[in-house]
C-alpha cells in the first residue's frame, strides 16, 4: 500500500477552463475527505465521503465544484469554468470509519491563468 | 469543534525537545486533541492525539492539561526534518473532518 495517490500532481489552465483531479485512497479506507490549501493558510475542509454517500460539502463549495465517488474508491473532484481564484493546493485524504488519523496525499497544486 | 490557539511560528536548536503549545479553552468533554503537521510541499501528516491522558508515539508526546484548556506537543529530539507546520485540532471525533487553523511554524536550527 503506498498510501494515498493524487494525480495530476501539478495543473495548469486557463481561466474558463474545467479541470478534473483523481484521488486513490488507501485501499479499505471508507472515508475520503478533500480540503483545498491556499500559501500561508492550513487547509480547508470541501467536502467528504463515507463510501460512495457525500456526507457533507462546506459552504466553499460552489455550484462549480462537484466530487463523486462512485464506487467507494477512488474519489475525482471537478471545477467548471475556473476562475484564478481557484488557483490553489487541492489535499485529498483517507480515514478508516472508526480511527481518527486521516491519511493525506501530496496534492494537486492548481494554477489558474 | 472548539477552536485552537497557536503562537505563529517557533524557533527550536537542532537536538533539543521542541515544545509546542495549544490553547483550547472551549474545549468539550467528548473532544479529543489531534496534532498534525505539514512539511513544506506536502501533505499534512498525524502526528498524535488524545483525550484526557498524556500520550506518547514513536514521534512526540502529548501533554493535556488536567482541565483540558491546553496542550503541548513535544518532540523530544529535534531535527532539521522537523522543520514544518503544526497544527493543534480539536474534534469531536474521528469520523468528523479535520478543521485545521493556521498552525505553528517550527523551524529547527542548526
Amino acid at each position: 500500500d503506498t498510501g494515498v495517490s493524487q494525480n495530476p500532481r501539478h495543473k495548469i489552465t486557463k481561466r474558463g477552463q474545467n479541470v478534473t483531479f483523481r484521488c486513490d485512497p488507501i485501499s479499505e479506507h471508507n472515508r475520503l475527505y478533500w480540503y483545498r490549501q491556499t500559501l500561508g493558510q492550513g487547509p480547508e475542509f470541501l467536502t467528504y465521503f463515507q463510501n460512495e454517500a457525500q456526507l457533507e460539502k462546506s459552504r466553499l463549495l460552489s455550484d462549480r465544484f462537484s466530487a463523486e465517488r462512485p464506487k467507494g474508491s477512488f474519489s475525482t473532484l471537478e471545477i467548471q469554468r475556473t476562475e484564478q481564484g481557484d488557483s490553489a493546493m487541492y489535499l485529498c485524504a483517507s480515514s478508516l470509519l472508526l480511527e481518527g488519523e486521516a491519511f493525506f496525499g501530496q496534492g494537486t497544486r492548481l494554477t489558474v491563468v | 469543534d472548539a477552536k485552537t490557539t497557536q503562537p505563529p511560528s517557533m524557533d527550536c536548536a537542532e537536538g533539543r525537545a521542541a515544545n509546542l503549545p495549544c490553547n483550547h479553552s472551549t474545549i468539550s468533554g467528548n473532544e479529543y486533541v489531534y496534532w498534525y503537521r505539514q512539511i513544506h510541499s506536502q501533505g499534512p501528516q498525524y502526528i498524535i492525539h488524545g483525550l484526557k491522558n498524556n500520550e506518547t508515539n514513536e514521534m512526540a508526546s502529548l501533554i493535556i492539561t488536567e482541565d483540558r484548556k491546553s496542550s503541548t506537543l513535544i518532540l523530544p529530539h529535534a531535527t532539521l526534518r522537523d522543520t514544518a507546520v503544526y497544527y493543534c485540532i480539536v474534534r469531536v471525533s474521528g469520523n468528523t473532518p479535520l478543521v485545521f487553523g493556521k498552525g505553528t511554524r517550527l523551524s529547527v536550527i542548526a
